[in-house]
């Protein structure tokens, strides 16, 4: 099974519709992260959590909220999606050991906003 | 602010041995890392340094240069199935954030 799962996988919307991305990880990580991929611009973080209790924004963050429902689960909403975020979404877990902060990715979710 | 500057595409031959650069200006350095990431997968991790040199792991090396702010990612022996795109991605500093740069596309040719 995989560690990190994301659901759904693909979604398509319109305009103006509130969309829900939920992660779920089984590897016992504190650290979650949202982050979404767009073509010629890389990864970009929209959001990260290091406990239940911690929610900080990444470089992109407007227009998106996110939820820590527990250890194991980081949802993404898009309150009134619009077409620019249109892209590839992942969810990412990590440990924290004090030097090495490996990210595991999610199997992503392609979102199309019409 | 911070920039990770890294080829947009690559091309090589099977069985040949590759470079793919990553230059970064930020504002901290904890640490380098290089992804690989199938069209339409999930990124997958490669290789982590911290201290300058090189870090050798099966057909995949990565090297440090903190100094130069460069590092790179050497594979050889290249196989059909190494074509991917790169990504080289920094911590900045002491927020365990990753920053990536664009990703380089290799693209191995027969």
């Amino acid at each position: 099974d995989a560690d990190v799962t994301q659901t759904p996988r693909n979604r398509i919307t319109k305009t103006g519709k509130r969309i829900m991305l939920e992660c779920s990880q089984t590897k016992g990580h504190d650290r979650m992260y949202w982050y979404r991929q767009d073509p010629g611009l890389g990864l970009r973080l929209i959001y990260y959590s290091f406990d239940v209790k911690d929610i900080n924004k990444g470089e992109i963050s407007d227009g998106y909220s996110v939820s820590r429902q527990a250890q194991a689960k980081f949802s993404l909403s898009l309150e009134s999606a619009i077409p620019n975020q249109t892209a590839l979404y992942f969810c990412a877990t990590s440990d924290w050991t004090g030097a090495y902060n490996e990210q595991f990715f999610g199997p992503g979710t392609r979102l199309t906003v019409l | 602010g911070q920039n990770i500057d890294q080829p947009t595409e690559m091309t090589a031959t099977e069985g040949a041995i590759v470079q793919i650069n990553c230059t970064y200006q930020t504002s901290g350095f904890n640490g380098l890392f290089w992804y690989q990431q199938h069209a339409g997968e999930a990124p997958t991790f490669l290789s982590y340094n911290v201290l300058d040199g090189l870090e050798e792991k099966g057909r995949f090396s990565s090297f440090l240069s903190r100094s130069k702010g460069y590092s790179y990612l050497l594979l050889k022996e290249l196989q059909m199935k190494d074509s991917a795109s790169y990504l080289c991605a920094v911590i900045p500093g002491a927020t365990n954030k990753l920053i990536f740069g664009t990703g380089t596309l290799l693209a191995v040719q027969p």
